[in-house]
């Protein structure tokens, strides 16, 4: 199947700063890209779409001025939490979507775990 | 609304029994797909089966089946001689086309805990 990667695979940071995680397919391009979190024992929670080239549609109850996310090209999308707190520590995972054999289902990456001190 | 209902939160099993993890979903949608995910410790979602809605055939994969009946919109997994790699969360999922891509629906996860 198709291969999405997330960098960083886990990140430490300490409260009040922001924190990157990358998303992207290695070989297919992307169209829409959608971020989720996931906290301990529970399911995945979409938290936002996007579309390569547009602004993100976050679902109810993200916060979209905490949670940035640029999808500025077809194979990368990226996700920061700024000025993360310690209720930000989850699982963040990406997925994507798009083009060839990635049309028609979501794939996956490998997700990030977010600790904040 | 799409919704997944996944009932069972926890199952233990003795390796080598067999286990049915059950999955209900609703959806006003006539073209859907519908998926079982795998996510061990490491936290990576292992991809184990997609059906679409107009293909109502069982599946069987090794020690994997799926049984996918629209009457009752269910689509349970089991895994039969169970092996202690097979402990692990299981999601269910539901996704239907808008706009061009799949948004994704998720049941909230059956652990599966085989012990040897």
């Amino acid at each position: 199947g198709a291969v999405v990667s997330q960098h960083p695979s886990w990140v430490i940071c300490k409260s009040g700063t922001s924190v990157k995680i990358e998303c992207r397919s290695l070989d297919f391009q992307a169209t829409t890209m959608f971020w989720y979190r996931q906290f301990p024992k529970q399911s995945l929670m979409l938290m936002a779409t996007s579309n390569e080239g547009s602004k993100a549609t976050y679902e109810q109850g993200v916060e979209k001025d905490k949670f940035l996310i640029n999808h500025a090209s077809l194979t990368l999308s990226t996700l920061t939490v700024t000025s993360a707190h310690p209720e930000d520590s989850s699982f963040y995972i990406c997925s994507a979507t798009g083009t060839g054999r990635a049309t028609d289902t979501q794939y996956f990456g490998p997700g990030t775990r977010l600790t904040v001190l | 609304a799409q919704k997944v209902t996944q009932a069972q939160t926890e199952i233990s099993v003795v390796e080598k029994e067999d286990v049915t993890l059950d999955c209900v979903y609703e959806t006003r949608d006539t073209t859907y797909y519908l998926f079982w995910y795998k996510q061990p410790p490491s936290g990576e979602l292992v991809f184990l089966i997609r059906r679409n809605s107009f293909d109502e055939q069982n599946e069987i994969s090794g020690r994997y089946s799926w049984n996918f009946q629209k009457s009752t919109s269910s689509f349970n997994f089991t895994i039969t001689a169970s092996q202690v790699v097979d402990s692990a969360v299981y999601f269910c999922a539901l996704s239907d086309l808008i706009y061009n891509f799949n948004k994704f629906y998720f049941g909230s996860g059956t652990k599966l805990n085989v012990k040897p």
